[in-house]
């Protein structure tokens, strides 16, 4: 298994907190990635990153940020939840390589619900 | 955006059986991902292509990457009780560095002993 953590695994919070989720990873892979999946939709990619302090948006990033201030952590932050943000999210990882840069990794999900 | 569309959403079979599901796609890619989702786990990656044309396997896995770079099958030989999941295709089309993927909905197998 790549070596990706993600905490908390569940998190219960209301309408109109800040909430962050952490991703951490052993591999020392350049680029990280946060999605999320929910029923009917699949998984959607939120934000990237492409190096320390290197991050942009994906498909469904309003309402979120993130930051990677170094190689192993990526922290995604829903600066005041909603109740449309609940949902399972899943961080990904790949390593800095010409091909293989794109088989990603996934952590084991934080199921976070929305109250 | 991109939109990949696998089928089936579904799928009963017997063990022993063997699985066929696809994922199409309205642009070209230039890799497919497979992956499997067991419940309340992250999806593992299964098998990577990376030409058109090209068939690979993992065990009983076999995926081909279709030649017109819209396409994806994977075919699962002799399924067996840990086979039951959601399997997702996942594609990109990149011309450099590493972007988020495209994933279809899933094809969730279920199989009866």
């Amino acid at each position: 298994d790549a070596g990706i953590t993600q905490s908390p695994r569940h998190k219960v919070t209301e309408t109109g907190t800040p909430v962050t989720l952490r991703c951490h990873q052993t591999e020392n892979h350049r680029y990280m990635y946060w999605y999320r999946q929910d029923p009917g939709h699949g998984l959607r990619l939120i934000h990237y990153s492409y190096g320390v302090k290197d991050t942009d948006k994906g498909e469904v990033s309003d309402g979120y940020s993130v930051s990677r201030s170094k190689t192993e952590d990526f922290l995604l932050t829903l600066e005041s939840a909603t109740s449309s943000q609940t949902s399972v999210y899943f961080c990904a990882i790949s390593e800095s390589h010409p091909v293989v840069a794109y088989e990603q990794y996934f952590g084991p999900g934080t199921r976070l619900t929305v109250t | 955006g991109q939109q990949l569309n696998q089928s089936p959403q579904s799928m009963f079979i017997q063990e022993g059986e063997d699985v066929s599901m696809n994922c199409t796609s309205s642009s070209i890619f230039n890799t497919w991902l497979w992956y499997k989702q067991d419940p309340g786990e992250g999806p593992v990656l299964l098998i990577a292509l990376y030409k058109a044309g090209e068939l690979t396997s993992n065990g009983r896995l076999t995926a081909q990457f279709g030649i017109t770079r819209k396409d994806s099958f994977l075919n699962i030989s002799a399924s067996i009780p840990s086979d039951v999941g959601i399997y997702f295709c996942a594609g990109l089309f990149s011309g450099g560095g590493a972007d988020g993927l495209t994933f279809g909905k899933g094809t969730h197998l279920i199989i009866q002993p």
